[in-house]
């Protein structure tokens, strides 16, 4: 099937580190994409990757291996702000045109 | 530009009744999505319509409709209500560039609630 797993909740502090792991068991996929949704709100575009290696996007950034069927979102020098929900989420080959398959999500708690 | 639109924001309804909800997408996207959220199942995809032809489809039943208009607004139909279909539902759209899946910008979801 397909399927793809995060980490339910990570918290961390203002100014550190925070890194999201997306493991997918699943394949013939054309790229993975991450998403950020605050409560209440609607998910928004963050990052995409189409071939391995790792993209940057300002504070964030997103990295894809699919030799190891292995991706992650590094989130940089959190703000308080960066509280939300991240997914992680596959776009498919086969399937013409736009169809998004999401993680579970990642509830991300940043503390004073 | 403006971004996806949703209507209504919150709707209530009771189990056996219908709905239809709303969504326009950004000015020039083409690719209209719906997805179903729930704190139990996440962020689920139920169809994607473009030039007015459904061209994906997910996993849920019959119940679940849609259709695409000459403008490229979307409604989405829920026929006889259930519980289970309380859930945050969202509409994104895309441009449809050729070469591949396209970002998705989310629109501020329709919140239901089936009494």
């Amino acid at each position: 099937g397909q399927s793809l797993e995060q980490p339910s909740e990570v918290t961390a502090v203002e100014g550190a580190i925070v890194q999201i792991n997306c493991t997918y068991q699943t394949s013939g996929f054309y790229g993975l994409s991450w998403y950020q949704q605050h409560d209440g709100g609607a998910p928004t575009f963050l990052s995409y990757n189409a071939l391995d290696g790792l993209e940057e996007t300002g504070r964030f950034s997103s990295f894809l291996s699919r030799s190891d069927s292995y991706g992650y979102l590094l989130l940089q020098e959190l703000q308080m702000k960066d509280s939300a929900s991240y997914f992680c989420a596959v776009s498919w080959i086969k399937a013409a045109g736009n169809k998004l398959t999401f993680g579970g999500g990642t509830r991300v708690l940043v503390k004073p | 530009k403006a971004g996806v639109t949703q209507t209504p924001r919150y709707l209530i309804k009771t189990r056996g009744q219908q709905v239809t909800l709303s969504c326009s997408p950004i000015s020039g996207h083409r690719s209209v999505s719906w997805y179903q959220q729930t704190p139990g199942q996440g962020l689920q995809f139920l169809f994607e319509y473009f030039s007015e032809t459904q061209r994906n489809k997910g996993n849920f039943p019959g119940r679940f409709s849609g259709r695409q208009f000459s403008n490229s607004r979307s409604e989405m139909n829920v026929s006889t209500l259930e519980l289970g279909d309380s859930a945050l539902y969202l509409c994104a759209s895309s441009l449809d560039r050729a070469g591949g899946p396209d970002t998705q910008y989310f629109g501020p979801g329709t919140r239901l609630t089936v009494l």
